[in-house]
């Protein structure tokens, strides 16, 4: 399995809720990212984690709040969003040991806050 | 923070011609430089990459090569085909054993003009 899938494909939710995104990936990667992607914007990176522990925030809000569970799952929850949040979040996995440094992105989840 | 300059923003050729699509990074230190290929609606894919001990790598019709002492790298894609219509975003960053995030470029909407 060489995919890194992403759940749900679209999320629309008010400025009060509170959701998860979800990444999860079967490739025994131990770096997972989670980036944000405005439209006809490039990717951003928000927040890394190696070996299931956070290595790099991004200067986020804390209405971002990324966990690690274990080794093949990414999630971000999502509390009192503004709708300039609205994007496509993607995450993405890659293997810190191995001879390649490609990261595999996800499909995304395109969010909407409304 | 490593910053990366991409041009051009829009590219428009002739089908069956060549592109050429071209980034600067400011860090000195970055060593990993792929190329992502994205089309409407879905994940960026990586085409390409090249590594700061080489200069140039080529696959197929796609060929990258590396400027370290000017910092600069570009993309070069021959024998341009309709499918090659997409948004191209080149990064970069510094892989050193751990895990860390891409700084994407602006991106290159290119259009393959038949």
């Amino acid at each position: 399995d060489t995919e890194v899938t992403q759940t749900p494909k679209h999320l629309v939710m008010g400025m009060t809720n509170k959701k998860s995104l979800k990444c999860e990936q079967h490739m025994g990667h131990r770096a997972m990212y989670w980036y944000k992607q405005k439209a006809k914007k490039p990717p951003e990176l928000m927040f890394v984690y190696s070996y299931e522990k956070l290595s790099i925030n991004e200067s986020v809000p804390s209405r971002f709040s990324p966990e690690c569970p274990n080794s093949s799952l990414l999630n971000l929850h999502l509390h009192a969003l503004q709708p300039e949040d609205s994007a496509l979040y993607l995450c993405a996995s890659r293997d810190p040991g191995g001879p390649s440094y490609e990261q595999y992105f996800g499909p995304g989840t395109r969010l909407t806050v409304t | 923070g490593e910053n990366v300059e991409q041009h051009p923003s829009t590219l428009s050729v002739q089908e069956g011609d060549s592109a050429v699509i071209k980034c600067t990074y400011s860090d000195s230190a970055s060593n990993y430089f792929p190329w992502y290929k994205q089309e409407l609606g879905k994940r960026p894919q990586l085409i390409i990459d090249i590594r700061s001990n080489v200069g140039e790598k080529k696959d197929q019709r796609i060929a990258v090569t590396l400027n370290k002492t000017a910092k600069h790298f570009s993309l070069h894609i021959t024998e341009t085909q309709p499918e090659d219509s997409a948004v191209y975003f080149c990064a970069a960053t510094f892989e050193g054993g751990g895990a860390d995030g891409l700084t994407f470029g602006k991106g290159t909407h290119l259009i393959i003009q038949p």
